[in-house]
């Protein structure tokens, strides 16, 4: 019973390196998003997905970009990493049109040197 | 602009003392609301939901929530806290249409005092 599972849980760039982070869902849920956390920010919508082979941007979309090619999977990418996208990113599904419920992953905490 | 606001970021209550939690929010129709709880180096876990009906909503670990479309709020209360309960909580809103966007407050920690 995986639910939302994030890869990787840790990773350490270097400024200008690149990068993505997977999210995979098994619930067959249609939504997934991409948020980032930071103290006193809350979780911030980077860019999120209502169905497979689309995506929108969220509240703070710039510097990543994201792909849906598969239902179960949501990509994050970083093309060129920057210190303040140092961050934990989570990753969620979510049953629409049913509950509306989101399922989290565990986070990734990422730190940009 | 859809959002969702908390107004206290820490909170501090004694270990047996109530809790209320507060949350805004700003959706031009009734939206769905939510709370998630997050303890330290966790992921976040769902407490309640509210989407119609009843206003007051009853969740996981003995917490509530009350839906108030007269002040906009939604929020979130125990009677008793216990010390487990210390942790970050969100409260966040998705519109009633299925655009997509999951909103979330910035979050309210609470430290429980023994």
């Amino acid at each position: 019973n995986a639910g939302v599972t994030q890869t990787p849980k840790f990773r350490v760039l270097k400024t200008g390196q690149s990068m993505t982070l997977l999210c995979a869902q098994d619930m067959n849920h249609e939504y997934m998003y991409w948020y980032r956390q930071d103290p006193g920010m809350g979780l911030r919508l980077i860019h999120y997905s209502v169905g497979e082979g689309t995506t929108a941007k969220g509240e703070v979309p710039d510097g990543y970009n994201v792909s849906r090619l598969k239902k179960q999977n949501f990509l994050l990418g970083l093309e060129s990493a920057a210190p303040s996208q140092t961050s934990v990113y989570f990753c969620a599904s979510s049953n629409i049109p049913g509950t509306k419920e989101a399922f989290f992953g565990q986070g990734t905490r990422l730190t940009v040197v | 602009a859809q959002s969702v606001t908390q107004p206290d970021i820490h909170i501090t209550v004694s270990e047996g003392a109530s809790l209320e939690l507060r949350c805004n929010y700003s959706y031009g129709a009734t939206p769905y609301l939510f709370w998630y709880v997050q303890s330290p180096g966790q992921g976040l876990q769902l407490l309640l939901k509210y989407f119609s009906g009843d206003t007051l909503v009853q969740g996981i670990k003995g917490f509530e929530a009350e839906f108030k479309r007269s002040q906009s709020s939604f929020n979130l209360r125990k009677p008793s806290v216990h010390w487990s309960d210390a942790a970050e909580y969100f409260c966040a809103g998705h519109g009633s249409s299925n655009t997509g966007k999951l909103i979330f407050g910035q979050g309210t920690t609470l430290q429980v005092k023994p």
